[in-house]
């Protein structure tokens, strides 16, 4: 099966920090992608990857960068963490094979920032 | 842009009753339609899914029928079971390489007993 790993499942962090959230998967995919979700609001694509070192801005990048150093491990970073990115996280991957579209989640971290 | 509209939500049912959760979309090409399901506590999971028009998938007693004439996959069920509660969350992606997920706001379903 594949596998999407998120380093945390639950994360507390104070206003102005500097966060990492990591995801790993394990099947080879070229396509990473960011995603927050909030109640009422649904799923929310924040920054995707379809190759190492390239990436692209979904639909509310602001206040967040990523980083795709290797074709696992897909990075989103808040540079200075604010209250109002209280949330749930979600990674996911794709492959690009055509008879095979799928999409994979991780579990999730929920970033609590106080 | 793509976009997905689902029902103001939450839902509530009793056991065996039947279910219909209604989903548009707006999309240029023909995307491929998904419903993910998300129960509480965990992370989301892919319930069916739907690559061309008038396909119908089918999981766990759940239907969805692609209707490009309406612009609509409606996910369905004859009787929902308490286990059935979670949100759902309808959504599409074009066909492309380098496709990506739009989703819908999701909808909260209880069942009681």
């Amino acid at each position: 099966d594949v596998k999407v790993t998120q380093s945390s499942r639950y994360l507390v962090k104070r206003t102005g920090e500097k966060v990492f959230l990591e995801c790993v998967q394990d099947m080879d995919h070229e396509n990473m992608f960011w995603y927050r979700q909030d109640p009422g609001l649904g799923l929310r694509l924040i920054y995707f990857s379809y190759d190492v070192k390239m990436k692209e801005k979904g639909d509310i990048p602001e206040g967040y960068s990523v980083s795709r150093e290797k074709k696992e491990r897909f990075s989103l970073i808040l540079e200075s963490a604010s209250t109002n990115q209280t949330s749930m996280y979600l990674c996911a991957s794709k492959g690009t094979d055509p008879l095979n579209y799928g999409y994979t989640f991780g579990s999730g971290t929920r970033l609590t920032v106080v | 842009g793509d976009s997905v509209t689902q029902r103001e939500g939450p839902v509530t049912l009793s056991e065996e009753a039947f279910l219909t959760i209604n989903c548009t979309y707006t999309a240029t090409g023909y995307p491929s339609l998904f419903w993910y399901v998300q129960y509480p506590g965990e992370g989301l999971q892919l319930l069916l899914k739907a690559t061309k028009a008038d396909d119908k998938g089918s999981n766990k007693g759940f239907e969805a029928t692609y209707r490009k004439e309406t612009t609509s996959f409606h996910l369905e069920k004859g009787s929902v079971q308490v286990s059935d509660s979670a949100v759902y969350f309808c959504a599409l992606s074009d066909t492309g390489a380098n496709s990506k997920l739009t989703f819908g706001k999701g909808i909260t379903l209880s069942v009681r007993p």
